[in-house]
C-alpha cells in the first residue's frame, strides 16, 4: 500500500452538489492528518487539520476513521470557487518528513 | 500575517549550472523543509532541517543537492550541476513545531534547458 493514497479525480460537480473525498494512508500510528487545497501552479495551503476523530469548518468536513486508515473530506453546497486540487497530508510517525498524496481534482462547474 | 518567502520566483538556467534557491522562513519556527512538484505531479519531499541539520531526506535528496541555513534566517537549497529532470516548482516549507501544519512559500519555478 502506498504511504498516502488518494481518490483518483478529477470530480466534475454542479455547484451547490455535495462531494466527499476519501484518502488511505498505510502507517497505523499516524496521530494527525490535514488537508491541504491547492490551486493551480501555487503553494499548497492548509484547509482542515485532523487529530481527533474530525473536524468540521463551515462546508467543510473531515473525518478520521483510524480503524480503517482513511480520512474523507466532505464539501457541501459547492461553490464554483472550490475548483482546486485537494491534498490529504500525513506527518511521518517517528520522522521528520509529511508526506503528500497525488491529490484530487475537483471542478464545480456553473 | 508571518509568511514564508521564497526567491527567485522563477528561475531558467543551463543544463549543468548550479542554483541556489532561497528561502526565509516564518521567523519563530524551527524545522524548515523543501518539496518539489514536477508540473502536473504530486508534491514530493526532498528534505527537512532541523536544529542546523538534515533531520531526513529523500531517495531524490542525492549528492546534487545541499542545504544550508547560514545565517539564521535564510534556508537555501543548491543544486550543484542541473538537470533537464529538475525542472520543477520547489516548494519551502517551515513549521513551529513537530506536530502541526507546514506553512508553504510560494514556490521557485526552476527551468533547465
Amino acid at each position: 500500500r502506498k504511504e498516502v493514497e488518494q481518490d483518483p479525480g478529477p470530480f466534475n460537480v454542479p455547484e451547490g452538489a455535495t462531494v466527499a473525498f476519501n484518502c488511505t494512508y498505510s502507517n497505523s500510528a499516524s496521530q494527525s492528518f490535514f488537508w491541504y487545497r491547492q490551486d493551480c501552479r501555487k503553494e499548497p495551503k492548509l484547509l482542515m487539520s485532523v487529530y481527533s476523530s474530525g473536524n468540521e469548518d463551515g462546508r467543510f468536513t473531515a473525518q478520521l476513521n483510524r480503524a480503517s486508515q482513511y480520512i474523507s473530506l466532505l464539501i457541501r453546497d459547492s461553490k464554483l470557487s472550490d475548483s482546486a486540487t485537494y491534498l490529504c497530508v500525513v506527518p511521518h510517525t517517528g520522522g521528520f518528513k509529511t508526506i503528500f498524496g497525488a491529490g484530487t481534482r475537483l471542478f464545480v462547474k456553473a | 500575517e508571518p509568511e514564508v518567502t521564497q526567491t527567485p520566483s522563477h528561475q531558467v538556467t543551463q543544463m549543468g549550472q548550479e542554483v541556489i534557491l532561497r528561502c526565509v522562513p516564518i521567523s519563530n519556527h524551527l524545522y524548515f523543509y523543501w518539496y518539489r512538484q514536477i508540473l502536473g505531479q504530486k508534491v514530493e519531499f526532498l528534505v527537512s532541517f532541523y536544529n542546523n541539520e538534515i533531520s531526513e531526506k529523500s531517495e531524490i535528496f542525492d549528492d546534487q543537492f545541499s542545504v544550508e541555513r547560514p545565517d539564521g534566517s535564510n534556508f537555501t537549497l543548491k543544486i550543484r550541476s542541473t538537470k533537464l529532470e529538475d525542472s520543477a516548482m520547489y516548494f519551502c516549507a517551515s513549521k513551529p513545531g513537530y506536530t502541526g501544519e507546514l506553512f508553504f512559500g510560494e514556490g521557485s519555478r526552476l527551468t533547465v534547458l
